[in-house]
């Protein structure tokens, strides 16, 4: 049974980048996907992205264009997701997520399963 | 981008309630709709995918129904470890969008 487990909470400067890890343990990504989603204080879930490991080639949501980039190191089953230019509203738990689908590899028609533990990204001067 | 309504924000309810959640897209999006639940201070949990399946250790009191733009997870008889926050999920087109959130109280 995969499980993910993420890297330590970091405390970052506005202006500052941050990368945070996904390792699966007790598998591998096979050929699933990896998608990054956030929840700010109190707030709901909103997707970053996604990658296909076997692939490479990441998907990002239009709002994170340009500020956040997917990577997959198959050799380690570990996924990365870097956030730069940081500001006040970017503090959030961050989470990786096995993203699954019986229609072959991708991140549409999908489900996220299992998710990692989260990691607490605060953002202050 | 396709939006997710989510009908009650929050609800009290006691043990033993049957209790229902409304997820509206703002575009047909099929079956390709799943529900998650989460308790604080832990990762969401997959309770349902492609709008009615079960999955793999998900009591059955938890069901899921609809297809096009509206959907329903019920719980039949609620229990004490119910009580968290439900999120829905359409997975159709790119980027992946979940509703707002349904948060469940103990009345």
């Amino acid at each position: 049974q995969v499980q993910l487990v993420q890297s330590g909470a970091e405390e970052k400067k506005p202006g500052s980048s941050v990368r945070v890890s996904c390792k699966a343990s007790g598998g591998s990504f096979s050929n699933d996907a990896i998608s990054w989603v956030r929840q700010a204080p109190g707030q709901g879930l909103e997707w970053m992205g996604g990658i296909i490991p076997v692939f490479g080639t990441p998907n990002y949501a239009e709002k994170f264009q340009g500020r956040v980039t997917l990577t997959a190191d198959r050799s380690t089953s570990t996924a990365y997701m870097e956030l730069s230019s940081l500001r006040s509203d970017d503090t959030a738990v961050y989470y990786c997520a096995r993203t699954i689908t019986n229609y072959g590899m991708g991140l549409a028609l999908s489900w996220f399963d299992p998710w990692g533990q989260g990691t607490l990204v605060i953002v202050t001067s | 981008d396709i939006q997710m309504a989510q009908s009650p924000s929050s609800l009290s309810a006691s043990v033993g309630d049957r209790i229902t959640i409304s997820c509206r897209a703002s575009q047909s999006i099929s079956n390709f709709l799943n529900w998650y639940q989460q308790t604080p201070g832990k990762a969401p949990k997959l309770l349902i995918s492609a709008a009615s399946t079960l999955q793999s250790g998900v009591p059955s009191r938890f069901s899921g129904s609809g297809s096009g733009t509206d959907f329903t997870l019920t719980i039949s008889s609620l229990q004490p470890e119910d009580f968290a926050t439900y999120y829905c999920q359409q997975s159709s087109t790119i980027p992946l969008t979940f509703g707002g959130g349904t948060k469940v109280e103990i009345k």
